[in-house]
C-alpha cells in the first residue's frame, strides 16, 4: 500500500499570501495519478487538480499543481479569504485503489 | 451539472446495519464508477470501496471485506453502500464520489451514520 505523507499539517498564512503544500508518497507513483482535494468545514471535499497538474472545471487558475515521482506540490498563488480549508492528497493505485494523505490545515494568520 | 444526492442521517445500535444511497443524475449512470469514502468525526479521509454500475464489479478495501456490500440499481441511477456488524468506530460521514480520470471529481452531501447504544 501506497502510503501518502502530507506536510506540514498546518500553515498559518495570511490572505494575500503564496501557500506551498506538499505531499509525499512512500512509493512512486505515476502522475496521472495523483490528485488534490479541498474540503472546508461541514461540506464534501471538492476536486481541485488532477493528473498531478489539471485544474478541475471551475478551480480558480490561483490553484496549480505540480510533481513527480513521489513528490508533488499543491500551490495557491495568492490567498484569498475562501481559500482556507483543509486539503487533501489521493493517489490511484492497485491495491487499495484509492488512498489519501492525512490533509494539510491552511488556517488564517 | 453533475448531481449526486445522498439519503439521510442514521443512528444504529452497535451490530446492527445501515444501508446508505447515493442517486445520481445529470449524466449516464452506467459509464462512470460509483466510490464510496467516510470520514470519521475530526479525522481524514478514508477511501472505502468501488462499484462499477456498468458490470456491477465491486472492491472494497481490505479492512472492510466480509462487512460491506456495494449495489447499484441502473433503473434508478442509484448507488447503495450496506455496512454490516456496525462498531462504535463505524461512525462517521459516508461519501457516495464519481469516479474520473483516476479522481473523485462529484461528491454526494455526506451521510451521518451514528453508532450508539
Amino acid at each position: 500500500e501506497i502510503v501518502l505523507t502530507q506536510s506540514p499539517g498546518t500553515l498559518s498564512l495570511s490572505p494575500g499570501e503564496r501557500a506551498t503544500l506538499s505531499c509525499r508518497a512512500s512509493q512512486s507513483v505515476s502522475s496521472s495519478y495523483l490528485a488534490w482535494y479541498q474540503q472546508k468545514r461541514g461540506q464534501a471535499p471538492r476536486l481541485l487538480i488532477y493528473g498531478a497538474s489539471s485544474r478541475a472545471t471551475g478551480t480558480p487558475d490561483r490553484f496549480s499543481g505540480s510533481g513527480s515521482g513521489t513528490d508533488f506540490t499543491l500551490t495557491i498563488s495568492r490567498l484569498e479569504p475562501e481559500d482556507f480549508a483543509v486539503y487533501y492528497c489521493q493517489q490511484y493505485g492497485s491495491s487499495p485503489p484509492y488512498t489519501f494523505g492525512q490533509g494539510t490545515k491552511l488556517e488564517i494568520k | 451539472q453533475v448531481q449526486l444526492v445522498q439519503s439521510g442521517p442514521e443512528m444504529r445500535n452497535p451490530g446492527a446495519s445501515v444501508k446508505v444511497s447515493c442517486r445520481a443524475s445529470r449524466y449516464t449512470f452506467t459509464n462512470y464508477a460509483i466510490n464510496w469514502v467516510r470520514q470519521a468525526p475530526g479525522q481524514g479521509l478514508e477511501w472505502m470501496g468501488w462499484i462499477s454500475p456498468y458490470s456491477g464489479d465491486t472492491k472494497y478495501v481490505q479492512n472492510l471485506q466480509g462487512r460491506v456490500t456495494m449495489t447499484t440499481d441502473t433503473s434508478t441511477s442509484t448507488a447503495y453502500m450496506e455496512l454490516r456488524s456496525l462498531r462504535y468506530d463505524d461512525t462517521a460521514v459516508y461519501y457516495c464520489a464519481r469516479e474520473l480520470n483516476w479522481a473523485l471529481d462529484s461528491w454526494g452531501q455526506g451521510t451521518l451514520v451514528t453508532v450508539s447504544a
